[in-house]
């Protein structure tokens, strides 16, 4: 079976600091690795994802993940957080030969950037 | 490219009655979509899986004869709350997969559902 885990309800963290959003799963096999970020009655927009290649994964708005197979991880990273980085943001993941399954979302992380 | 759209972005209905949700890859085809609900301040679970042409998957405890899917062309699936009930107000999001190597499954801006 398939699961994300993103141990931390809520991060808080000063503008301009760096951010960092925890995220570790269960697949078996190779995983597809992915995050999204939803803001207040908004669907979900994708930031990055990693499929194969370079474990470092860099994508929308300065944000980028390391994938860490060994710890199984896939942690969501920023050099210096916006205000407007506030939001809710979303892990998941679906074994990369696991065929018609559909991606498993973490429980979420809330996201506070304090000014 | 890989844009999926839901309509209507929002409803509002009295207890009792039927509300249809579309789901439309516009500029691929999915063979596949998934429809998932999400309850304030928490994660989206997943409710079914629809596949063009035959019935749909469901999630277990999720009530088949209430949450009607039809997956009818492979650029539409419509999700149908039948009688509904204030319970059901939620947010309800679909995505449809793309296939190609790595199936990726893209995702509707979701639905938000009022009942009365």
């Amino acid at each position: 079976a398939q699961s994300v885990a993103q141990p931390e309800d809520q991060v808080n963290v000063a503008e301009g600091n760096p951010l960092t959003v925890k995220c570790t799963y269960s697949v078996s096999g190779n995983p597809y690795l992915f995050w999204y970020v939803q803001y207040p009655n908004r669907g979900l927009q994708f930031l990055l994802k990693y499929i194969t290649g370079d474990n470092l994964v860099k994508g929308s708005y300065g944000f980028e993940a390391e994938f860490n197979k060994s710890q199984t991880s896939f942690h969501l990273k920023k050099p210096s957080a916006l205000v407007s980085d506030s939001a809710l943001y979303f892990c998941a993941v679906r074994g990369a030969y696991s065929g018609n399954t559909p991606l498993v979302f973490g429980k979420g992380t809330r996201l506070s950037v304090i000014a | 490219g890989a844009v999926v759209s839901q309509h209507p972005s929002w409803v509002i209905c009295k207890s009792g009655t039927s509300v249809k949700i579309e789901c439309r890859s516009l500029d691929f085809q999915a063979t596949t979509m998934f429809w998932y609900r999400q309850f304030p301040k928490q994660s989206l679970m997943l409710m079914a899986t629809s596949n063009e042409g035959s019935k749909a998957t469901y999630e277990q405890g999720v009530e088949k004869d209430k949450f009607l899917i039809n997956h009818a062309s492979l650029t539409l699936s419509t999700l149908t709350v039948t009688s509904a009930h204030p319970e059901d107000s939620s947010f309800y999001i679909c995505s449809a997969r793309r296939q190609g190597e790595t199936n990726e499954q893209f995702f509707g801006p979701g639905t938000r559902l009022t009942v009365l």
